[in-house]
């Protein structure tokens, strides 16, 4: 199984948008509602902030946002802060003994 | 609170094995799933195999099916992740993570350094 495309990086003024990109195929993104998303801050462990597509688990701001479009899931922050300056990765379920990740997106923030 | 403690850092040699545990507590240990995950240096998180502490039940990707080994046990609530044959490119932050449906990971462990040198 191969690994979903994320670009290497993203960057955004505060306040402005950031929409981060995650692409598989049929047998994964484009076959399940289960994609997540994870932000995870150096020396840090990964945190769950979208879960099946575009579902917020409690407590992650309403900033972030999530949706997909065939094989290609999207995550958008919008009202960038210097906090959200972290790597982002995109997963998806993809069968019983398949779970895949993306490759990983450093946000920027300007 | 749900929370997972990983066990301290590691240094292996080539071609020896590493157990890793993972002790849960703050959820009914057998109602989740534990995935493990690992991130090597300056890299990609990579999924790594899957338990249910209910059933024992375990799923590997091939890349590791022949040295990965997953375990539970219910009465300490805790998972453990034994890798043999180890490389040099197995050094690596090893994760432990509560699983949903749909390997959704919502709770992490802090991880655990393995490193891999003679």
């Amino acid at each position: 199984q191969s690994a979903l495309t994320q670009p290497p990086s993203a960057s955004g003024s505060p306040g402005q948008s950031v929409t981060i990109s995650c692409t598989g195929t049929s047998s994964d993104v484009g076959g399940y509602n289960f994609v997540s998303w994870y932000q995870q801050y150096p020396g840090k462990a990964p945190k769950l902030i979208i879960y099946e597509v575009s579902q917020r688990p409690s407590g992650v701001p309403d900033r972030f946002s999530g949706s997909k479009s065939g094989n290609t899931a999207s995550l958008t922050v919008s009202g960038l802060q210097a906090e959200d300056e972290a790597d982002y990765y995109c997963s998806s379920y993809a069968g019983p003994k398949s779970c895949v990740f993306g490759t990983g997106t450093k946000v920027t923030v300007l | 609170q749900v929370q997972l403690v990983q066990s301290g850092a590691e240094v292996i040699k080539p071609g020896a094995s590493v157990k890793v545990s993972c002790k849960t507590s703050g959820y009914i240990f057998t109602n989740y799933g534990i995935s493990w995950v690992r991130q090597g240096p300056g890299q990609g998180l990579e999924w790594m195999g899957w338990i249910s502490p209910n059933s024992g039940d375990t799923n590997y990707p091939q890349k590791f099916q022949d040295r990965i080994t997953l375990t539970t046990d219910t009465v300490t609530t805790t998972a453990y992740m034994e890798l043999r044959s180890l490389r040099s490119d197995d050094t690596a932050v090893y994760y432990c993570a509560r699983a949903m449906l749909g390997d959704t990971f919502d709770h992490w462990g802090h991880g655990t350094l393995v490193a891999v040198s003679s």
